[in-house]
């Protein structure tokens, strides 16, 4: 059966980066883009952009456009999010998602605490 | 694309039978989708292209609408349906979610 199995939770400081990875089983990877949503606790769902993975081409929405990263490793079938000089505004539970229009599956998400 | 979901929160009695509102700012066609995010979970899709069902979701959830106006139906609600709920567009680029209707226990 399909899943996206993503890493665990991260503790950071504002300043430092880190990388979430999402790896996808079940399917042919390169077959599916991947895509990225956050939601900051008690929030809504906010749409980050996606992947294309036959040619690793990122595309992302307006307000991820600065210190985030979308990238891949096919060979393993994983998608990475980093996420450069982290604020306090990215703490959120970031989920990977498979689906060019609408989510059929989803990641468990990754809880990323920003905090001094 | 702006959508707005209404009302934020509904409070219902089990068993009966509710509609959500989901409003675009402009036309998508029936590029609509419905999500169901229980706490700490994952959303799951429940509802595609505004009325399309999908395998494994219950028959008493129902979609329909088109242009700017959908509607989610659930058709005598059950005790796990109590969650948020999130429509999603994809008539164009950015995606977008709406801001999500809060269904819990009168």
């Amino acid at each position: 059966q399909i899943q996206l199995v993503q890493s665990g939770p991260e503790l950071k400081k504002p300043g430092e980066s880190l990388k979430i990875s999402c790896k996808a089983s079940g399917y042919t990877f390169t077959d599916y883009a991947m895509q990225w949503v956050k939601q900051a606790p008690g929030k809504g769902l906010q749409y980050m952009g996606w992947i294309n993975t036959q040619t690793g081409k990122p595309t992302y929405a307006d307000d991820f456009k600065e210190r985030f990263v979308f990238s891949l490793e096919t060979s393993a079938s994983t998608a990475y999010l980093q996420i450069n000089n982290l604020k306090n505004e990215d703490t959120a539970t970031y989920f990977c998602v498979m689906g060019a229009h609408y989510f059929d599956y989803w990641g468990q998400g990754v809880m990323v605490t920003v905090s001094s | 694309i702006m959508l707005t979901q209404s009302p934020a929160t509904l409070s219902v009695t089990p068993g009966e039978s509710i509609s959500l509102s989901c409003r675009a700012s402009q036309s998508i066609s029936t590029n609509l989708h419905w999500y169901q995010q229980k706490p700490n979970e994952s959303p799951r899709v429940l509802i595609k292209y505004a009325s399309q069902s999908i395998s494994g979701i219950p028959s008493r959830f129902s979609g329909s609408g088109s242009g700017t106006d959908f509607t989610l139906n659930i058709n005598r609600v059950e005790p796990e349906d109590f969650s948020v709920y999130y429509c999603q567009q994809s008539n164009s680029w950015p995606l977008t979610f709406g801001s999500g209707t809060k269904l819990e226990i009168k």
